[in-house]
């Protein structure tokens, strides 16, 4: 178990430039999930995929946001045209099949974004 | 209302007191009730989880809470605490029954002095 890998950890770019996060799984989960972070804030919940269908966003997820897990492992987020507010850490988890497991989820490090 | 509500945003405490960090949730979530745990320059980690049966449980550090129906309370506790437990908690909540999207409260940052 390497536990969940985030890539890059930080992000420092202009506005309205593209930035691309990277989240590899633990190998043997299914579902996997992207939060965003901001200061005194708890996680707030983008997506979720279950293997490769992105199966719920967030109404935060606006149309600069896409998000992708194109064979059911690792999974990336994209954001275009950043803009100041976009500024946080992005979180990546991910999970088992429920029964026991049912709420545990699994988080790296997170990847934070500065926008300048 | 906010589904998960953590109303103290720092609690500082010395070595070896008591503590309790309180989370109400609102009825707009499950009662499946989780607290995380994020220790400085760390991921979230799973501290201790509420699905059913006791309403009391228990963490392997030593922490405990509590699910209280009527109160719709789901409070963490600990007798006695540790410079090591200096960290950012989070109470959460499952979205619905059948759901996998976790709601989390705003954090509580403990503080524990020698």
């Amino acid at each position: 178990d390497t536990g969940v890998s985030q890539n890059p950890r930080h992000k420092i770019t202009k506005r309205g430039q593209n930035v691309t996060f990277r989240c590899d799984p633990i190998s043997e989960h299914n579902r996997l999930y992207w939060y965003r972070q901001t200061l005194g804030q708890g996680p707030e919940f983008l997506t979720y995929f279950q293997n490769e269908a992105q199966l719920e966003k967030s109404r935060l997820l606006s149309d600069r946001f896409s998000a992708e897990r194109p064979k059911g492992s690792f999974s990336t987020l994209e954001i275009q045209r950043t803009e100041q507010g976009d500024s946080a850490m992005y979180l990546c988890a991910s999970s088992r099949e429920a029964g026991e497991s049912y709420g545990e989820l699994f988080f790296g490090e997170g990847s934070r974004l500065t926008v300048l | 209302a906010q589904s998960v509500t953590q109303l103290d945003s720092q609690v500082p405490v010395f070595e070896e007191a008591p503590v309790e960090l309180r989370c109400n949730y609102s009825s707009s979530v499950s009662v499946y009730l989780f607290w995380y745990v994020q220790y400085p320059n760390q991921g979230l980690q799973l501290l201790l989880k509420y699905l059913s049966g006791s309403t009391l449980v228990e963490s392997i550090n030593g922490f405990e809470a509590e699910f209280n129906k009527s109160q719709t309370s789901f409070h963490l506790r600990k007798p006695s605490v540790h410079i090591s437990d200096t960290a950012e908690y989070f109470c959460a909540a499952l979205k619905g029954d059948s759901s996998y999207k976790l709601i989390f409260g705003s954090g509580t940052r403990l503080l524990v002095r020698p």
